[in-house]
């Protein structure tokens, strides 16, 4: 089974300021099948990104998916007040048919 | 607007049984298979299986198979979450989402807001 990690597990940082965040499978996995979630207290996770670097329906265009093989990431831009959330990166396997979440980066105002 | 609405929370005693829905708006309902994922208090989401609602052909997560069972009434366009036995750990938040109209599927969008489950003695 394939295990996603993200990392940090904590990321502190202030409006304005540039997002890193990682994810990174336990084997290489179908670029297609990467997707972004961001959870908002109390919320309802929202996709962000599809295809490891497709923008869902709506999302601002700071947010950007990048990566291939065991590494990902997902950029913020010039963070704003609503994108201190936890974010979930999301593999879906074909055979078996299996949806896998990392455990999720939460990103705290400094 | 594309819209899933969940039942509210529920408090349950360890062996009884629960039956949660997802009701689903501004769509074809029997064009889109519907997903649950568990999320505990405090933790990271797990799926728990896939169901079509057009002729309820559902998928499992081999950690929750026998022990949920889905099922889906088109005619109010809802699906159901259901136990038979709930246990103590069976507390978690619950959400329905909608998969996209065809394979493969991979991705999860909208959310229903979710149904929180508690067990307690």
């Amino acid at each position: 089974d394939i295990v996603l990690t993200q990392s940090p597990g904590t990321l502190y940082l202030s409006p304005g300021d540039r997002a890193t965040l990682s994810c990174r499978a336990s084997q290489s996995i179908t670029t297609s099948y990467l997707a972004w979630y961001q959870q908002r207290p109390g919320q309802a996770p929202r996709l962000l990104i599809y295809g490891a670097s497709r923008r869902a329906h709506g999302i601002p265009d700071r947010f950007t998916g990048s990566g291939t093989g065991t590494d990902f990431t997902l950029t913020i831009s010039r963070l704003q007040p609503e994108d201190f959330a936890v974010y979930y990166c999301q593999h879906f396997g074909r055979s078996p048919l299996m949806y896998t979440f990392g455990q999720g980066t939460k990103l705290e105002v400094k | 607007e594309v819209q899933l609405v969940q039942s509210g929370a529920e408090v349950r005693k360890p062996g009884e049984s629960l039956k949660i829905s997802c009701q689903g708006s501004g769509y074809i309902f029997t064009d889109y298979w519907i997903t649950w994922v568990r999320q505990v208090p405090g933790g990271a989401l797990e799926w728990v299986g896939n169901i079509d609602p057009s002729d309820s052909y559902t998928i499992y997560n081999p950690s929750f198979q026998d022990h949920v069972t889905f099922s889906a009434d088109t005619s109010i366009r809802t699906a159901y979450l259901h136990w038979n036995t709930l246990k103590a750990s069976d507390t978690a938040m619950f959400f329905c989402a909608r998969l996209p109209y065809s394979s493969p599927r991979d991705w999860i969008e909208p959310w229903g807001q979710g149904t929180l489950v508690s067990v307690s003695s």
